[in-house]
Formats: structure tokens, C-alpha cells, sequence
């Protein structure tokens, strides 16, 4: 069973629709991290969360909204969507409490096309 | 911020070949990860190796982090190999990776 869960994995839909994107851990990591990949790019930071209450705007964060819900828990959200944030998102965990410092892993990420 | 950068940014072998990847990082780290981007876009992690040497069956790498790079070594390629490999960084300042541009490996028969 996958230790880093995201829903949905393929989404296709129209400029200025609100759009959530959800990722589940099972691995009982406090931090969690949302990335973006462009074709032909690296992943960049868009938001991350050390903790419920613990929430920090990455180097995108513009046009991007999260939700930390629970520890296990955290919501990707574009209020309107834009065809320029079509890209590849992944959620990413990591403990350097419990784990290697900053070893972070991620989910199988969602495709996101806006139309 | 950090700058990241990985080479070659193409790489085009036959099954069996051996290959060095390189990453280059512009400022201390404190952690610094290998992944590889497989055809389905899934990223599987390599290693973690913010310094030193790790070895996992084919694949090896090495950081020098005094001298702010990292190789990663790919010995008997094979076509399950194939796909984008991204070494990514954190300097630790609020634990985010910065990622490189990736090297693209394409492993034929």
C-alpha cells in the first residue's frame, strides 16, 4: 500500500473553475509539502506545512491555497483556475524527528490540465 | 536562493553501459537527495546522501559536500533505467528541497 496517497490522479478542467487537489499519508510524518513540475523542469515548493497549526508559502505560492486538516492531511486548492497551472502536482512528506532529517517522499502525483 | 545544476541534461546509452551523473550546487547543504522521474512520472527515491559514499545494487553515489557536488554513478545500465533523474538539495534554512533541471536518460537495447 502506497504510503503517500493523492487524489485525483488525472484532472482536466476549465479556466476559473475551483479546483481541490488532496493528499493522505500514512506514514505518520508531521511535515507536508506541495510541488509543481512543468514539462521539462524541476519540481518547485508551492506551499509547506510543519504542522496542523504550522502553515508557509513556498516559492509559487501565488494562485494557490492549502489546508492543513489533519496530520495526515493536506489540500491543494486553486480558487480559479488558470491554464498556466497546468502542470504535474505532488505532495511530499518528510520527519527529522523520526526519519533522516529532511528525507522527503512523495506521492505519485496529479496531473492537472486546464483547459 | 540556491542554484542547482545538473549534467549532462541529455544522456543516451546502450544497455550495459556505465554513467556518471553530476550535480553542482551553489551553497552549503544540509541534505541532499537523488530521485528518479520514471516514464509514468512517478518519483522513486534514490538516495539520501547529504556527504559521502552510498551504494544500492547497480547505482552508487557519492557527495562532496566541501566541494558542493554530487555524483551518481549508474553501473550495467538497463532500459528499466531509463527516465529523468533529479538531484534536489536543502540548505536548510526552513527544510525545502530545491530540485535541478534534471539529466534525461534514455537506455536503448
Amino acid at each position: 500500500d502506497a504510503d503517500v496517497t493523492q487524489t485525483p490522479r488525472n484532472r482536466i478542467t476549465k479556466t476559473g473553475k475551483r479546483i481541490m487537489l488532496e493528499c493522505s499519508q500514512t506514514k505518520g510524518h508531521d511535515r507536508m509539502y506541495w510541488y509543481r513540475q512543468d514539462p521539462g523542469l524541476g519540481l518547485r515548493l508551492i506551499y509547506y506545512s510543519f504542522d496542523v497549526k504550522d502553515i508557509n508559502k513556498g516559492e509559487i505560492s501565488d494562485g494557490y491555497s492549502v489546508s492543513r486538516q489533519a496530520q495526515a492531511k493536506f489540500s491543494l486548492s486553486l480558487e480559479s483556475a488558470i491554464p498556466n497551472q497546468t502542470a504535474l502536482y505532488f505532495c511530499a512528506t518528510s520527519d527529522p524527528v523520526r526519519g533522516r532529517d529532511n528525507e522527503q517522499f512523495f506521492g505519485p502525483g496529479t496531473r492537472l490540465t486546464v483547459l | 536562493g540556491i542554484q542547482v545544476e545538473q549534467s549532462p541534461p541529455d544522456l543516451i546509452l546502450q544497455e550495459g553501459a556505465n554513467s556518471t551523473l553530476r550535480c553542482n550546487f551553489s551553497d552549503s547543504v544540509n541534505n541532499l537527495q537523488w530521485f528518479h522521474q520514471n516514464p509514468w512520472g512517478q518519483l522513486i527515491n534514490l538516495f539520501y546522501i547529504p556527504s559521502g559514499t552510498k551504494q544500492n545494487g547497480r547505482l552508487s553515489a557519492t557527495t562532496v559536500a566541501t566541494e558542493r557536488y554530487s555524483l551518481l554513478y549508474i553501473s550495467s545500465s538497463q532500459t528499466t533505467d531509463s527516465g529523468v533523474y533529479f538531484c534536489a538539495v536543502d540548505p536548510g534554512t526552513a527544510s525545502k528541497l530545491t530540485f535541478g533541471t534534471g539529466t534525461r536518460l534514455q537506455v536503448t537495447l
